[in-house]
């Protein structure tokens, strides 16, 4: 199975920071990737396909990058809404597996 | 607008079954292949099961292989998981989502399942 280690856990910031979550693979996954924003008691929600795909109707200030074993997700201006938790997720073969999560706190 | 609704989540004993449905609607359910994902409490998302258009492949996290079954009705727009021989640790929150070939773009609210004696 691939495993996804994503870092850090936890960090806190204030709105307007700029805020990076990093996610790598055991094995190369192409950028057969995506990046999701949970908040507690919602559905899950995509923001990020296919490593740096914005999702429709996701702010601009949500991006992706990377290939291989090696992703990003960006957050350029942390706003109020987005304090959540962050999870990747590959899809390059079975089972899929996601990251341990990032949960993003108010400094 | 795309909804995802689930349902069937309860209370059960451990060794027991549960059926979870997930009623879709406003999109083309048979194009899609569609996905059941969990969390447990206090944990983070764990991918279930996978079941392509036309039901003929399907995929299972290693933990629930030869316990639960995936499967749907596309003449209903419904997906659904049959979960049987439950345990403790298979309770959770069940979502279940669209699958565009890795872009889970619609996800339902969720059903708790909770295994307890």
């Amino acid at each position: 199975d691939i495993q996804m280690t994503q870092s850090p856990s936890s960090l806190s910031a204030s709105v307007g920071d700029r805020v990076t979550i990093t996610c790598r693979a055991s094995q190369d996954i192409r950028n057969d990737l995506g990046w999701y924003q949970h908040q507690a008691g919602k559905a899950p929600k995509c923001l990020i396909y296919a490593a740096s795909n914005l999702e429709r109707g996701v702010p601009s200030r949500f991006s992706g990058s990377g290939s291989g074993t090696e992703f990003t997700l960006t957050i350029s201006s942390l706003q109020p809404e987005d304090f959540a938790t962050y999870y990747c997720l590959h899809h390059n073969s079975y089972p899929r597996t996601f990251g341990q999560g990032t949960k993003v706190e108010i400094k | 607008e795309v909804q995802l609704v689930e349902s069937g989540g309860g209370l059960v004993q451990p060794g027991g079954s549960l059926r979870l449905s997930c009623a879709a609607s406003g999109f083309t359910f048979s194009y899609y292949w569609m996905t059941w994902v969990r969390q447990a409490p206090g944990k983070g998302l764990e991918w279930v099961a996978n079941i392509e258009q036309d039901g003929s492949e399907k995929h299972y996290v290693d933990s629930v292989k030869g316990r639960f079954t995936i499967s749907r009705d596309n003449a209903k727009n419904s997906l659904y998981l049959q979960m049987n021989s439950l345990r403790a640790e298979d309770t959770a929150v069940y979502y279940c989502a669209t699958d565009d070939y890795g872009d889970y773009a619609h996800w339902g609210q969720g059903t708790l399942v909770t295994v307890s004696s």
